[in-house]
């Protein structure tokens, strides 16, 4: 079973700007979360979807947005980039079904650098 | 609300060596507990998880970790590392909530330098 999927891998960006993340969620998994990894902030939550609803939302400005589609692939955006948001962004699914559904299985990431 | 903290940012140990790296928690509720390892330029990659049941659980790679309620603590542990196991380690904390996915609550890391 492929794993969970994140594209582009890195990316280059200019302040201003705006950018837009993809993920792929493990097959039949329909919750997709979302991170913000920094070496000065660690690992905080930005958001997760289920049935292409936002459930739940981690405290990041309105800058920061997300869907999800009807096959569960999620993307996310950012908009009006700031230097600050230098960071590696990871996606993780869960089946979100059952004790087990709780378990969150993450991307090798996406690498986003503000210029 | 959940926290978690792992006191030590750095653990150097020698090859074949036993390790602990330590991780305790604060929670008003019942939560699940996970363990996930970050090597340089990847994801998160999952070592192990205390969903219910026995408080002693197996993961990957020969790891394991006990969840101790009473000390609020979750604690990882090889008793022969390899110089592969070098990374970064992770320890998440997430609401009990049944069948919904809640949010990970992640301490700050611990960097396992295995040397020879």
């Amino acid at each position: 079973k492929a794993g969970v999927t994140q594209t582009p891998r890195y990316l280059i960006k200019t302040r201003g700007q705006q950018v837009t993340l993809s993920c792929s969620p493990i097959s039949g998994h329909r919750s997709v979360s979302w991170y913000q990894q920094t070496p000065g902030q660690g690992l905080q939550f930005l958001f997760e979807y289920f049935s292409e609803t936002q459930r739940n939302k981690g405290n990041f400005p309105g800058r920061f947005s997300g869907r999800q589609f009807s096959n569960s692939r999620s993307e996310m955006n950012v908009s009006t980039l700031e230097l600050g948001d230098s960071a590696l962004y990871l996606c993780a699914s869960s089946l979100a079904m059952g004790t087990e559904g709780n378990i969150q299985y993450f991307g090798a990431g996406t690498r986003l650098s503000v210029l | 609300a959940q926290s978690v903290t792992q006191l030590d940012s750095q653990v150097p140990v020698f090859e074949e060596a036993p390790v602990e790296l330590r991780c305790n928690y604060s929670s008003s509720v019942s939560v699940y507990l996970f363990w996930y390892v970050q090597y340089p330029n990847q994801g998160l990659q999952l070592l192990l998880k205390y969903l219910s049941g026995s408080t002693l659980v197996k993961g990957i790679n020969g790891f394991e970790a006990e969840f101790n309620k009473s000390q609020t603590s979750f604690h990882l542990r090889k008793p022969s590392v390899h110089i592969s196991d070098t990374a970064e380690y992770f320890c998440a904390v997430s609401r009990n909530s049944g069948g919904a996915t809640n949010k990970l609550i992640f301490g700050t890391g611990t960097l396992l330098a295995v040397q020879p």
